[in-house]
C-alpha cells in the first residue's frame, strides 16, 4: 500500500516552454501532497503543499506563477513549470499523505528529472 | 528555518559492519522519520517514530526518538551490498504542520 507515482519519470524541453508533472496516490486518497526539489548531492528542498480543492501553500522563495500547482481530485496533484530555463532543470519529486491517518509518514513518489536546455 | 544536522556525511563499510548515523537539532519534533534513497528515485519511508524515547526496529535497522526530542538516531545491523543509498533523517514541527525538514543525508557505501 502507500504508493505514489509521477509522470513523466523524466523529460527534456526546450527554454521557454512549459512542462507538467504528475502525482498521483495509487492505492489511497491524498487531502496534502508535497512537491519537493533535489539538486544533485543535495537534501530535498519542500517548494509548496498542496491541498485538495483549495490554493496551494508555497515556501519561501519560490515563485507561484512559475510552479503552477492544482489538487484537483484526491488522488491527483499537477506541477506545471512554467517558461521553463535551464537553471529549473532538476528532480522533481511529489509526496502524499493518507487521508485519515495522523500526519506523519510521507510516501514519496520516484521523482522526475527535468532538463531544461 | 529550523535545520537538522545528520552526521556522518557519508560512511564506508566493509559488508557485515554495523553502521550508526544520527541527527540532532535546535528545536524540537513531534515527529522522526528516516528515509532511504537510491539514485534516481524518491526516497522510502523506513521508520517512523512517534513518541520520545520510542525505540522502533524494522528488520536490520533500528531507530530510536531521543528523549529530548532534538535528536534521532539509526542503526543498521550486519549491513549487506543492497544497503548502499543515501538516508535522510526528517523531522516534523510539533506545531502541527504537516512539513517536513529534512537532514542533508549519510551515503553509505558498503564493499563486499
Amino acid at each position: 500500500g502507500a504508493v505514489v507515482s509521477q509522470h513523466p519519470s523524466w523529460v527534456i524541453c526546450k527554454s521557454g516552454t512549459s512542462v507538467k508533472i504528475e502525482c498521483r496516490s495509487l492505492d489511497f486518497q491524498a487531502t496534502t501532497m508535497f512537491w519537493y526539489r533535489q539538486f544533485p548531492k543535495q537534501s530535498l528542498m519542500l517548494m509548496a503543499t498542496s491541498n485538495e480543492g483549495s490554493k496551494a501553500t508555497y515556501e519561501q522563495g519560490v515563485e507561484k506563477d512559475k510552479f503552477l500547482i492544482n489538487h484537483a481530485s484526491l488522488t491527483l496533484s499537477t506541477l506545471t513549470v512554467t517558461s521553463a530555463h535551464p537553471e529549473d532543470s532538476s528532480f522533481y519529486i511529489c509526496s502524499a499523505r493518507e487521508w485519515g491517518t495522523a500526519p506523519y509518514g510521507q510516501y514519496f513518489g520516484p521523482g522526475t528529472r527535468l532538463t531544461v536546455t | 528555518g529550523q535545520q537538522l544536522n545528520q552526521s556522518p556525511q557519508s560512511m564506508f563499510i566493509q559488508e557485515g559492519e554495523d553502521v550508526s548515523m544520527n541527527c540532532t537539532s535546535s528545536s524540537i519534533f513531534n515527529t522522526w522519520l528516516w528515509y532511504k534513497q537510491d539514485p534516481g528515485e524518491g526516497p522510502v519511508l523506513l521508520i517512523a517514530l512517534y513518541k520520545a524515547g520510542e525505540l522502533t526496529s524494522n528488520g536490520r535497522l533500528t531507530a530510536q526518538f531521543g528523549i529530548t526530542r532534538k535528536d534521532s538516531f539509526l542503526n543498521i545491523s550486519a549491513s549487506i551490498p543492497s544497503d548502499v543509498g543515501i538516508y535522510f533523517c526528517a523531522g516534523q514541527n510539533q506545531g502541527g504542520s504537516e512539513k517536513l525538514v529534512f537532514g542533508k543525508g549519510t551515503k553509505l557505501t558498503v564493499n563486499p
